[in-house]
């Protein structure tokens, strides 16, 4: 089965510092990827994606990431942090045969806090 | 467009009670899900719908769970007995069917069982 392993549970910064939060998935066919972010008490939102092409993605509020196939990895990144993405932040991922249609497998998040 | 709508936004019920959560996708969409999200398990896919038919309900915690969508703009997501062990925020998402489709998730319902 397809799973997505995001390592970092918690991740505490400084605001300015640069980010990066790991995700790996198990599926070596055709992929497609997501990041999602969830602040507080809010629900989720897309971040960024990758179908194809570049593999450099990115996204809004300056986010990127980096789709590397070899790693089975897409790693979220952005080079200073601010205040405001204090959040929780889901690593997605599905493909033409999970399960048909639309179906994301989600990671467990990582929750990010950024202190001023 | 409004986004995918759910309500209540907040239920607080005691345990035993039945608690129907509802959700309107995104006009358009031909798939929607419910997901549960709690600090303990994290977000959990409970069940999908393509064109208003059930195809993956294997999420769903048990019989007290039941989830339906009579037309492609409304679906519920119903327990019944309701336990405090429900207590968590529920999410409706919606999405067209491509596989590189996004989905947008609604803002929630947030169920407390007393």
């Amino acid at each position: 089965a397809q799973s997505v392993s995001q390592h970092n549970h918690h991740v505490i910064l400084s605001e300015a510092a640069s980010l990066e939060l790991g995700c790996n998935y198990s599926y070596g066919g055709t992929v497609n990827l997501f990041w999602y972010v969830q602040y507080p008490g809010q629900h989720l939102q897309l971040l960024l994606k990758y179908f194809s092409g570049d593999p450099l993605v990115k996204g809004i509020k300056g986010f990127e990431a980096e789709f590397i196939k070899s790693k089975f990895s897409f790693n979220l990144r952005k080079p200073s942090v601010q205040w405001s993405d204090t959040a929780e932040y889901f690593c997605a991922v599905n493909n033409m045969f999970s399960g048909g249609y639309n179906k994301l497998i989600f990671g467990a998040g990582t929750r990010l806090a950024v202190h001023p | 467009d409004a986004g995918v709508i759910q309500s209540p936004r907040h239920e607080v019920t005691e345990m035993g009670q039945e608690v129907t959560l509802r959700c309107k996708p995104i006009s358009g969409h031909n798939s929607l899900f419910w997901y549960r999200q709690t600090m303990m398990r994290g977000l959990e896919l409970l069940i999908y719908f393509n064109n208003n038919v059930p195809i993956d309900d294997s999420g769903m915690p048990e019989d007290r769970f039941s989830a339906k969508m009579p037309n492609a703009s409304f679906s519920t997501l119903k327990i019944q007995p309701s336990e405090p062990r429900d207590s968590a925020v529920y999410f409706c998402a919606s999405s067209g069917d491509s596989s590189q489709e996004t989905q947008y998730f609604g803002p929630g319902t947030r169920l407390l069982v007393l």
